[in-house]
């Protein structure tokens, strides 16, 4: 069955990094994109990038670039997200989701969420 | 970018109400427009993709429709399980917006 298993939660000081990782399963990892997407408390849902696992190709949203980094790990089928410079406001549940490479039919599945505190 | 605007923000509607939730897209993205539920503490789970499909698993009572610019979320009978925030994001481009969300509560 499909699976997408997020690292567990981080607390991170402003100014930090952190480098979320979603482990993949069941499925044929080259042939669906990951994006990651992230939510702060009580608000909506705000995409955040994509990498295409099958040749590392990536694209991020215009305000996070230069900040976020999306690599992908064939051999242990895990994508990963970093992100630099963290601020206060950027506390958030981080979650990974896949997108068929073949039919844009949205995110069928989705990692179960990673909570990242920034606080000093 | 492509704007998302959802309407209304919130709604309160009773157990067997019928349900619609419209968004709208900024510019034309064709038919590439999804809709996800989510609960608290969950993660989004997809009811529809490509405007209309139903995603395997989702009860008959979701259907999506529209195309362009226009599209609509609709719950024929309001179920005790549907209560949760809904969302539209279109996959015509990167980024992939999403709406800001539609808060369905227990009248």
């Amino acid at each position: 069955q499909v699976q997408l298993v997020q690292s567990g939660a981080e607390v991170k000081k402003p100014g930090a990094s952190v480098k979320v990782s979603c482990k993949a399963s069941g499925y044929t990892f080259t042939t669906y994109y990951m994006h990651w997407v992230r939510q702060a408390p009580g608000q909506g849902l705000e995409w955040m990038g994509i990498i295409n696992p099958s040749d590392g190709s990536t694209s991020y949203a215009q305000k996070l670039q230069g900040r976020v980094t999306m690599t992908r790990d064939t051999s242990t089928t895990t994508v990963y997200m970093e992100l630099s410079s963290l601020r206060s406001d950027e506390t958030a549940v981080y979650y990974c989701g896949r997108e068929s490479t073949t039919s844009l039919r949205g995110f069928d599945y989705w990692g179960q969420g990673t909570l990242v505190t920034v606080s000093s | 970018d492509i704007q998302m605007t959802q309407s209304p923000s919130s709604l309160s509607a009773s157990v067997g109400d019928r349900v619609t939730i419209t968004c709208r897209a900024s510019q034309s993205i064709s038919r590439y427009l999804n809709w996800y539920q989510q609960k608290p503490g969950k993660a989004p789970k997809l009811l529809i993709y490509v405007a209309s499909s139903l995603q395997s698993g989702v009860p008959s009572r979701f259907s999506g429709s529209g195309s362009g610019t226009d599209f609509t979320l609709t719950i024929s009978s309001l179920q005790p399980e549907d209560f949760a925030t809904y969302y539209c994001q279109q996959s015509y481009t990167t980024p992939r917006t999403f709406g800001q969300g539609t808060k369905v509560e227990i009248k």
